[in-house]
C-alpha cells in the first residue's frame, strides 16, 4: 500500500463548529506533515510529526490542533475557524529511507 | 535560508511537443535533493521526478527529464511528447540534507502548464 488517504474530501463548517480532518498511511513512514494550500499557491507547512511527536509548529494559530494517535494516523482538529482558513489541507508522509514526501489527495475546507 | 524560484507563472505547449519549465534555487548546502511535483486540477500532489545533488547524471522518468546545473543552481524540467494529461500546476521543491532534518520541502510558487490539443 503506497498511498496516503485523507477524509473527508470536502468539509463545510461554520465559525463556531468543531471538526476534524483525518490522514492515514500504512507505509510505515515515521514523519507526517500537515500543509495548508490556498488557490494557485504552493503548500505552506503547518506541522511536522516525527516518530509520533510534534517536532515543528510553524506558528499556526491555536484554533488548529494536531494530533498523532499512532504511527499511521494524523488528525487535525479544527475549532472556531475564520473564513480565511478556507483552503485545501494536505497531509504527507515520509520514511527515513526516502527523500520525497508522499501526499494525500487533500481535504477542501470551506469556513462560512 | 534556502529559496526556490520559478520564474514562469504560466506556460503553454502543443500536444506532442516539448516544453521546459525553469527552476532556480539558492542554498549554501552541498548535499540536498530537488523535486518536481505535479498537481492536476484533481489537486493531489504527485512526484514527477527527483534529483540528488551528489549525482552528476540528470534524472529521467519516461517522458520527463531534468537539466540539473549544480554550479548555476538550476533545475529545469523537460516534458517530451506532451499529453493532455500533463496539464497541471508544477512545483519545484528543495529539501536539504542537514542533520536533524524533518525532510521539510521548500516549494517554488509553481508554473501552470496548459496543453493544447
Amino acid at each position: 500500500d503506497t498511498e496516503v488517504t485523507q477524509t473527508p474530501k470536502h468539509l463545510v463548517m461554520g465559525m463556531t463548529n468543531k471538526k476534524s480532518l483525518k490522514c492515514e498511511q500504512h507505509m510505515g513512514h515515521r514523519a507526517m506533515y500537515w500543509y495548508k494550500q490556498k488557490a494557485k499557491k504552493p503548500p505552506e507547512l503547518m506541522f511536522v510529526y516525527s516518530y509520533e511527536k510534534l517536532s515543528i509548529n510553524e506558528s499556526v494559530p491555536s484554533r488548529f490542533s494536531p494530533e498523532c494517535p499512532n504511527s499511521s494516523l494524523l488528525n487535525l482538529h479544527l475549532h472556531a475557524l475564520q473564513p480565511e482558513d478556507s483552503a485545501l489541507y494536505l497531509c504527507a508522509s515520509r520514511d527515513r529511507g526516502y527523500n520525497e514526501q508522499f501526499f494525500g489527495p487533500g481535504t477542501r475546507l470551506t469556513v462560512l | 535560508a534556502q529559496t526556490v524560484t520559478q520564474s514562469q507563472p504560466e506556460m503553454s505547449v502543443q500536444e506532442a511537443e516539448t516544453v521546459t519549465l525553469s527552476c532556480t534555487y539558492d542554498t549554501s548546502e552541498s548535499d540536498y535533493y530537488l523535486f518536481w511535483y505535479k498537481q492536476p486540477p484533481s489537486r493531489q500532489m504527485i512526484l514527477v521526478i527527483r534529483q540528488e545533488a551528489y549525482k552528476q547524471q540528470n534524472a529521467t522518468e519516461n517522458r520527463f527529464s531534468v537539466n540539473f546545473q549544480k554550479a548555476a543552481k538550476s533545475f529545469s524540467l523537460k516534458i517530451s511528447d506532451s499529453q493532455l494529461g500533463d496539464a497541471a500546476m508544477y512545483f519545484c521543491a528543495y529539501r536539504g540534507d542537514y542533520g536533524g532534518s524533518q525532510g521539510n520541502l521548500i516549494f517554488g510558487k509553481g508554473t501552470k502548464l496548459s496543453v493544447k490539443p
